[in-house]
């Protein structure tokens, strides 16, 4: 079955400071993997998406995000955060066996500090 | 472009009582998705169409629960009678197609409190 965890409930940083939202997936064939970030009462908004090609895939406001196959992972990362990344952020993999849902990790809070 | 379109926003009502949920998609997107969101956890599929054709209704308590699609664009989704456990954020979501590489777009979202 496919699956989704983030090891992490919260990531605390420094504003200026790189940050890393952990992912790791299990899946069976070659994974298409999503990251969401949610803001208070508002929907998921999409960052990026990984479907093939090169492991280092750049999304919105300055995100990106790193696959390795190897250890099963699928990283989100920013090389200076901002007070405004401060948010739910939820990573996803494809179902590509039941009609292309998506399974969503249990999401991780970030919070970024001045 | 307009984004998915959720009414309302929020819903409080008494267990045993109904509900209904409204989504609006992207213009043009085919695939439709209803998500359920429990506090502190991921979102999880409830239904999936494509077009006005059900996709995926496997986790979908249909005991209780309903949508459907009519003409392919707007959905309903029905609670009837709702539960304490019922409570959650349903999240609508749309995509072009609904294949593997699409991207899904979500909804604000419509919170639901059952007391």
């Amino acid at each position: 079955a496919q699956s989704v965890a983030q090891p992490e409930d919260q990531v605390n940083v420094a504003e200026g400071n790189p940050l890393t939202v952990k992912c790791t997936y299990s899946v069976s064939g070659n994974p298409y993997l999503f990251w969401y970030v949610q803001y208070p009462n508002r929907g998921l908004q999409f960052l990026l998406k990984y479907i093939t090609g090169d492991n280092l895939v750049k999304g919105s406001y300055g995100f990106e995000a790193e696959f390795n196959k190897s250890q099963t992972s699928f990283h989100l990362k920013k090389p200076s955060a901002l007070v405004s990344d401060s948010a739910l952020y939820f990573c996803a993999v494809r179902d590509r066996n039941q009609g292309g849902k998506l399974i969503f990790g249990q999401g991780t809070e970030l919070s970024v500090k001045p | 472009e307009a984004g998915v379109a959720q009414s309302p926003r929020y819903k409080i009502i008494e267990k045993r009582q109904s509900v209904a949920f409204w989504c609006n998609p992207i213009s043009g997107h085919a695939t439709l998705y209803w998500y359920q969101q429990i506090l502190g956890q991921g979102p999880k599929l409830l239904i999936q169409f494509q077009n006005n054709g059900v996709v995926d209704d496997s986790q979908l308590p249909k005991d209780r629960f309903s949508a459907e699609r009519l003409k392919g664009v707007d959905s309903t989704l029905k609670i009837q009678p709702a539960k304490l456990e019922d409570s959650a954020v349903y999240l609508c979501a749309s995509s072009p197609r609904g294949g593997d590489t699409d991207t899904q777009y979500f909804g604000p979202g419509t919170r639901l409190t059952v007391l």
